[in-house]
């Protein structure tokens, strides 16, 4: 199977501007997690989605929005970019059986980078 | 959400085994013990989890504590290629999201 795709692997926005980013689970998972991690705060919980509907959602702002589509793709939007949003931004998905069903995959992630 | 600890960084000699040691005192019972590691440029990685017995895979092994209050990851024979940023990680159902603490960072001496 094909892994966790995200894309795309690299950003570059300016202050105040949004940005959309894609993921793309593996085949059958149909939960979708998104995290962001910078050097400051390590890796942070932003939201889970499974079957279209937010599961899970970290303490983030109002700002870092995201969906999930029928084929289980999800998006993740940021609106109104800070410098602080600069990060990379990895999406994990997961779909085993029994205690293996928490093993989450990632993809290689997007590094944002805000000027 | 309950916490982990672990060292924030250790070294290991190539082909020599590495313990990597986990506390999680405040562990409830349905806590699953997870391990992720994350290579220089990637996501992490899922390498081993368990809840109460010890457990092998064609990664590592996973020595859980009796009381369940500390694990141990064991790479029995550490590559270069194991270089990473291992991250030990309490999971629970209910909950049902991964929390990453800071993790220990492995170095691999050649």
């Amino acid at each position: 199977k094909a892994g966790v795709t995200q894309t795309p692997r690299y950003l570059i926005k300016t202050r105040g501007q949004q940005v959309t980013l894609s993921c793309s689970p593996i085949s059958g998972h149909r939960s979708v997690s998104w995290y962001q991690q910078t050097p400051g705060q390590g890796l942070q919980f932003l939201f889970e989605y499974f079957s279209e509907t937010q599961r899970n959602k970290g303490n983030f702002p109002g700002r870092f929005s995201g969906r999930q589509f029928s084929n289980s793709r999800s998006e993740m939007n940021v609106s109104t970019l800070e410098l602080g949003d600069s990060a990379l931004y990895l999406c994990a998905s997961r779909g085993g059986q029994g205690s293996y069903k928490n093993i989450q995959y990632f993809g290689a992630g997007t590094r944002l980078s805000v000027l | 959400d309950a916490k982990t600890t672990q060292p924030n960084s250790m070294e290991s000699n190539e082909e020599e085994p590495v313990h990597l040691p986990c506390n999680h005192s405040t562990i409830s019972g349905t806590d699953y013990i997870h391990w992720y590691r994350q290579l220089p440029s990637q996501g992490p990685e899922y390498v081993i989890h368990g809840l109460t017995s010890n457990v092998n895979n064609r990664m590592a092994s996973l020595a859980i504590a009796e009381d369940r209050k500390s694990s141990t990851l064991i790479l029995h024979r550490a590559t270069l290629r194991d270089a990473a940023v291992y991250y030990c990680i309490l999971f629970n159902f209910g909950n049902e999201k991964l929390t990453f603490g800071t993790g220990t960072r492995l170095t691999i001496i050649p």
